[in-house]
């Protein structure tokens, strides 16, 4: 799997926009951008997916380069509840959807 | 609600003995999956089933085994736990596009 790089820490403060950055130099033309959080002492859950086109839900936006080298996960007002470990994950088009988790982005979000 | 439902949530067992951590799930996902994460580290995958055909990692140890009886049941056998398997043993499944995962089992290693 094509890897991906993040920062180890973010800050934040509630109310404001947090953006998450990931790059992933490598990914291949059947990769899939998706990111997990995972908040403290449960398991992870998903987030957002793409593959070429921005994308919106109820829980964030994702925000992908033209290249596809990198990506933006946006959470557009930062709450206590998403202080999280947030994972960027590419995921092969073809495969039987395996994660393989990197370190991850621990984000801290102040009151 | 449909889930993801994991039991024990905790469990203790002594160095060696064999022990067995169940998953259980009403969405009827075809595919089950067993993490293991360590202590500030992130999941990492065992193994998975797509329907009933087992899929191991490479770097998986043989001391770990699972069954997948039906659709809605998963359990993860060690057969020899030492001190080093001590962590949270997480399930998940998938139909497609997402994978869906359970509060985890955290097992201790005495």
């Amino acid at each position: 799997d094509a890897k991906t790089t993040q920062p180890n820490s973010m800050e934040s403060n509630e109310e404001e926009p947090v953006h998450l950055p990931c790059n992933h130099s490598t990914i291949s033309g059947t990769d899939y951008i998706h990111w997990y959080r995972q908040l403290p002492s449960q398991g992870p859950e998903y987030v957002i997916h793409g593959l070429t086109s921005n994308v919106n839900n109820r829980m964030a936006s994702l925000a992908i380069a033209e290249d596809r080298k990198s990506s933006t996960l946006i959470l557009h007002r930062a709450t206590l509840r998403d202080a999280a470990v947030y994972y960027c994950i590419l995921i092969w088009g073809g495969s039987n959807y395996k994660l393989t988790f990197g370190k991850g982005t621990l984000l801290t979000v102040n009151p | 609600d449909a889930m993801v439902i994991q039991n024990p949530r905790y469990q203790v067992t002594q160095f060696g003995k064999p022990v067995t951590l169940s998953c259980s799930q009403t969405l009827n996902h075809n595919v089950m999956y067993w993490y293991q994460q360590k202590s500030s580290q992130a999941p990492k995958l065992l193994f998975h089933y797509y329907d009933k055909d087992f899929n191991n990692e490479a770097d998986t140890p043989d001391n770990f085994q699972s069954r997948r009886p039906n659709t809605s049941f998963c359990f993860l056998d060690i057969r020899s736990p030492g001190l080093g398997d001590a962590a949270m043993y997480l399930c998940a499944t998938s139909s497609s596009n997402e994978q869906f995962f359970g509060p985890g089992t955290r097992l201790t290693v005495l």
